[in-house]
């Protein structure tokens, strides 16, 4: 059964103050990981998708690599607006997506 | 409109009501799925529609009906619903096999 554990499960920096979170993942066949953001009320946004091994993606602030076990989201001089739940899903051979339980970000001033 | 979208955004009903939640997406998908979100839990996975056509019921409860009358629309039934059924309510497109993207959701009450 695939499974994702997410840390930390809530996570506070201050503007500018750097971190990252943490994905770990079991899964037969990865076909993919995917990151989402997530609003109070509102539906995941995707982020993004990462297959293999050693890729890395980046948008503005954020950066997602990935290894064979884990997935970090890197979170760069971040600001209050990044604050939401950050959700990490992984795709194997079924192909349906198994979600952490996420981590909540707050930026503050 | 773009993307996926849901109604209601809200409901609240009884236990003795019956009511439909509506999902319609304009990104020419071919799949479409209902998750279910409860607080401090990760997404779970109801149905899932490929094509029209049910590929997926992960063990959910008889009193929650799903219908997909084309690959645009999917429609979620409710009936007889029990208070632990009150959650956000997803709904969700792709190609096959590619990232998921969802709706805003229908927060659901039971009283």
């Amino acid at each position: 059964e695939d499974q994702v554990t997410q840390s930390p499960e809530a996570l506070r920096l201050q503007e500018g103050e750097s971190s990252s979170l943490n994905c770990s993942y079991t899964v037969s066949g990865l076909r993919g990981l995917f990151w989402y953001r997530q609003d109070p009320g509102k539906g995941p946004e995707f982020l993004f998708t990462l297959y293999s091994a050693g890729e890395e993606k980046e948008k503005e602030r954020l950066k997602a690599t990935l290894t064979k076990k884990e997935s970090f989201l890197h979170i760069t001089a971040p600001k209050p607006e990044d604050s939401a739940t950050y959700l990490c899903a992984v795709a194997g051979t079924a192909s349906k997506l198994t979600f952490g339980t996420g981590t909540r970000l707050q930026v503050t001033l | 409109e773009t993307g996926v979208t849901q109604t209601p955004r809200h409901l609240v009903m009884g236990m003795t009501n019956k009511k439909s939640l509506k999902c319609e997406q304009h990104l020419g998908h071919n799949a479409m799925y209902w998750y279910k979100q409860s607080a401090k839990k990760p997404l779970e996975l109801m149905f899932v529609y490929n094509f029209k056509e049910q590929t997926e019921n992960n063990s959910v409860p008889s009193r929650f009906s799903p219908e997909c009358p084309n690959s645009s629309h999917l429609f979620l039934h409710l009936h007889t619903l029990q208070p632990e059924d009150s959650a956000l309510y997803l709904c969700a497109s792709s190609r096959e096999g590619d990232e998921q993207f969802f709706g805003p959701g229908t927060r659901l009450t039971v009283l």
